[in-house]
């Protein structure tokens, strides 16, 4: 079982609608990153999460610590925004773990 | 800024062969980190290092040697390279602010085959 869960695997939209994705973990993490990871290859850092809520233009994330989850929303979705989404947990030690990503697709 | 250099792009070795994925940093991270990414298999930490002289192993390091002898540079050896070795390679480097890291910047990517 990976120690860390993303769901959905694949996601569709039409452009607008509000998306998010779901990470859950199993143990204690000292931070939460999610990655958004585009067609090209490259990975892009979006968020860093140790508790609560933080938002960048139409992406908001949060963690619960106490759940062990945390969700990306996207507003207003955009074909622009199709691309992989990883969660990715780290532990006290440096060390991390990574979900198995979250392709969204977001057609005009 | 150049941010995170990672050399080279593409890159075919034979079975047995040995050679250095070169990363290279310029925002005077502390943290820096290996990773590989399989197909069905996501990213996989396997080295990382909290700063000059430091490294620990992470998910998967068998295969792969590091050292870090400068805050800007971080390579990743592969002393004989065997084809369960193919995959992309990324680097990436990060900053503590107090007791919390910050968001990470990774390089492009290393396209690794082993034949």
């Amino acid at each position: 079982k990976n120690e860390v869960e993303q769901s959905p695997q694949n996601l569709t939209a039409q452009e607008g609608e509000f998306i998010t994705i779901n990470c859950s973990y199993s143990v204690g993490i000292s931070a939460l990153h999610w990655l958004q990871q585009h067609p090209g290859g490259g990975i892009v850092s979006l968020f860093m999460l140790s508790s609560g809520k933080k938002k960048h233009g139409r992406l908001i994330a949060t963690i619960n610590i106490q759940e062990k989850h945390s969700s990306l929303h996207i507003t207003a979705s955009h074909p622009r925004d199709s691309a992989v989404y990883i969660c990715a947990v780290r532990y006290n030690n440096n060390d991390m773990r990574f979900g198995a990503g979250t392709r969204l697709t977001v057609k005009p | 800024n150049a941010g995170v250099t990672q050399t080279p792009k593409f890159q075919v070795l034979k079975t047995g062969q040995s050679m250095t994925l070169q990363c290279a940093q310029d925002m005077n991270h502390e943290y820096m980190s290996w990773y590989r990414q399989d197909p069905g298999m996501g990213l996989r930490l396997i080295h990382y290092s909290v700063g000059a002289g430091i490294t620990d192993q992470g998910e998967v390091p068998n295969g792969y040697n590091v050292s870090r002898s400068t805050t800007e540079d971080f390579p990743l050896r592969l002393l004989s390279a065997a084809p369960s070795q193919t995959s992309v390679y990324f680097c990436a480097s990060s900053y503590s602010i107090g007791a919390s890291r910050t968001e990470a910047f990774f390089g492009q990517g290393t396209r690794l085959t082993v034949v």
